[in-house]
């Protein structure tokens, strides 16, 4: 498997675009989880799927975000309008049972950029 | 939410020294890992270690769990400069549905 995938790697956007992040898991994974990593905040927890279905998005900043998994195969983080203070690396990440026993696997991340 | 907190926030040693890096959480957990990150890439994972057990290997790595205290220690034995890195504890506290949390980590640096 190619591991977990996210597209694209980096992106540079005006503020008030709307952003698209991308992410397809490792296949047969039921878990699925969007990070964000910054250098004030380090690594937070936007939002995690199990089954295709949203578990919990508490960690999700504002409705100015949104996220979906149509299919077991590919999930999409949207950030609309986007601002400079979303500038951040995002990850996606998948496991194959729950994330309190068994390892995650991160994708190579998505560095976002608004200007 | 951030559960852990890692410390140091950075460390430099030279190769063939051993690192010790530190973990603390606030609430009850079922297990705790410990992953690492290369400059620009994805996390990778290096550990599990389940709140019923004291102490875990793998290879050149030990890492120790102390749930009375709430908090854990990673030790590279050995370093070599291919172990520059950043290094981060995750939680699975009940405030996240048990998703992972991770600290901000710790950074370091094994110079040759």
């Amino acid at each position: 498997d190619a591991g977990v995938i996210q597209s694209p790697r980096h992106e540079v956007t005006e503020m008030g675009q709307e952003v698209t992040l991308r992410c397809k898991p490792i296949s047969g994974h039921d878990y699925l989880f969007w990070y964000r990593q910054t250098m004030m905040r380090g690594l937070e927890l936007l939002i995690y799927f199990n089954n295709n279905v949203p578990i919990d998005d508490s960690g999700m900043p504002e409705d100015r975000f949104s996220a979906k998994m149509p299919n077991a195969s590919f999930s999409t983080l949207k950030i609309q309008p986007s601002e400079p203070r979303d500038s951040a690396v995002y990850f996606c990440a998948s496991s194959l049972g729950h994330p309190a026993d068994t390892e995650a696997f991160f994708g190579q991340g998505t560095r976002l950029t608004v200007v | 939410s951030q559960q852990g907190e890692e410390d140091p926030q950075a460390l430099s040693i030279q190769e063939g020294e051993n690192a010790t890096m530190n973990c603390s959480y606030k609430t009850s957990i079922n297990n705790l890992q410990w992953y690492r990150q290369n400059s620009g890439r994805g996390l990778v994972h290096l550990i599990l270690i389940r709140s019923n057990e004291r102490e875990k290997h793998s290879g050149r790595l030990r890492v120790t769990l102390d749930t009375s205290k709430k908090s854990s220690s990673l030790l590279i034995t050995a370093s070599r400069a291919a172990d520059t890195a950043s290094y981060f504890c995750a939680t699975d506290g009940s405030n996240s549905g048990y998703a992972l949390n991770f600290g901000k980590g710790t950074s370091l640096l094994v110079t040759p």
